[in-house]
């Protein structure tokens, strides 16, 4: 099956600076990427997500990128705010999701 | 259009007791996944089905069952609890056309706690 790496597991930065957050796959035929953000005792909400014929997305403050040949895909947020502070999920799928295990981002006023 | 909504919200049960968690979506999605969440971890996959009448297992299916006889509905049932099974449960359901995904949306979440 899938295997879904995702680093780091715990990110600070300040607010207005930029976060980064990086996804690795195994199963070359997974073709949809999505990343959600779950805050404390909520469910996980779907903010952006990219499929396998496109490299790059863009929404906003966020963005997501994907290098299809090395099977790594990347969430960046840019002009962070306190808001922005909730555990980050990356997923790659076929037919099953297959979830990374989470970054929890901090974002320090 | 409620999404997906999943019944109860919170449940303590006793070691060996059973119980059924409930799932309905009313989105016409034909993919519905069960995933259980430990704290401060990621999602792992119980079970999914593809349409009514066909489930499949995930990654940890081991003391858990579940049917899919309509689109709309599919529980999750826990036979004889163990503590191993506390945890918060989310439901999902997603529509499928040649192998792409669209609409992936999770219930509200059931926080279990086995006694």
């Amino acid at each position: 099956g899938e295997n879904v790496e995702q680093h780091p597991s715990t990110l600070s930065v300040q607010e207005g600076d930029s976060a980064v957050i990086k996804c690795t796959y195994s199963d070359s035929a997974s073709n949809y990427f999505p990343w959600y953000k779950q805050e404390l005792g909520k469910r996980p909400q779907l903010i952006i997500d990219i499929r396998s014929n496109v490299g790059e997305k863009k929404d906003q403050r966020i963005a997501v990128t994907l290098n299809k040949t090395a099977k790594h895909f990347s969430l960046h947020i840019t002009e962070t705010q306190p808001e922005d502070s909730a555990v980050y999920f990356c997923a790659a799928s076929r037919s099953q999701f297959y979830f990374g295990t989470g970054t929890s981002l901090t974002v320090i006023p | 259009n409620a999404g997906v909504t999943q019944t109860p919200k919170f449940r303590i049960l006793k070691i060996g007791q059973s119980m059924t968690l409930q799932c309905t979506q009313d989105m016409n999605h034909n993919y519905m996944y069960w995933y259980r969440q430990d704290p401060g971890m990621g999602l792992k996959l119980i079970y999914y089905s593809v349409g009514a009448g066909i489930t499949d297992k995930g990654e940890v299916p081991n003391g858990y069952n579940v049917s899919r006889s309509t689109t709309e509905d599919f529980p999750l049932r826990l036979e004889l609890a163990a503590p191993s099974q506390t945890s918060v449960y989310f439901c999902a359901s997603s529509y499928v056309l040649g192998g792409t995904h669209s609409g992936y949306t999770f219930g509200s979440g059931t926080r279990l706690t086995v006694v």
